[in-house]
């Protein structure tokens, strides 16, 4: 089946840096979202970036399918992005999950 | 828009006993629901997914008739833990696909924590 790998798996940075996560799958896929986990499990939605870019205040993401990546920017970053943030990608209805990166902010 | 809701968002529960867990897609119509489960500090891993009117489409090493699914209407889907045990105790999250077509986005609901004693 289809992989997800999600890096880094842990990233600790300062408050007011930038930061990127990346997502490699190994097939072409329908679609693929960005979520953010807060601390009580909530599963947000970032994007729904099948292809190109995106952009929504501090965030943006990248996709490039052709190539099997997104990417996931965050720009001044602050205490309340810290959680899990999950790439998923959906291909024949079955949808797949990375294992996540943590990113802890800093104050 | 497109809000999908879980009830309850946590239950206890004794061993042999059954829980239901339902899903509600709020201001949309749902094609297709799924159900994740979540240990702590790891990934969603996919249950199942349900089309409704039709079975569920289980993943390989869940067992359906310990995990029943039910999707009776376009809104509506449950999940029904039989005969709990202390190892059933998880996160579990579903979410909705909305009926438009080409369009494979998912809302998820904010998850219900299952503790079974």
């Amino acid at each position: 089946g289809i992989q997800v790998e999600q890096s880094p798996p842990d990233l600790i940075l300062q408050e007011g840096a930038n930061s990127t996560l990346r997502c490699n799958f190994s097939d072409s896929v329908n679609n693929l979202q960005w979520f953010h986990q807060n601390p009580w499990g909530q599963l947000i939605n970032l994007f729904y970036i099948p292809s190109g870019t995106k952009q929504n205040g501090r965030l943006s993401a990248t996709t490039v399918a052709t190539e099997r990546y997104s990417l996931l920017y965050i720009s001044s970053s602050q205490t309340t992005d810290s959680g899990v943030y999950f790439c998923a990608v959906d291909r024949d209805d079955k949808i797949i999950f990375g294992k996540g990166t943590r990113l802890h902010i800093l104050p | 828009g497109a809000v999908v809701s879980q009830h309850p968002s946590r239950v206890i529960c004794k061993s042999g006993t059954s829980v239901k867990i339902e899903c509600r897609s709020l201001d949309f119509q749902a094609t297709t629901m799924f159900w994740y489960r979540q240990f702590p500090k790891q990934s969603l891993m996919l249950m199942a997914t349900s089309n409704e009117g039709s079975k569920a489409t289980y993943e390989q090493g869940v067992e359906k008739d310990k995990f029943l699914i039910n999707h009776a209407s376009l809104t509506l889907s449950t999940l029904t833990v039989t005969s709990a045990h202390p190892e059933d105790s998880s996160f579990y999250i579903c979410s909705a696909r909305a009926r438009i077509p080409l369009s494979y986005e998912q809302y998820f609901g904010p998850g219900t924590r299952l503790t079974v004693t």
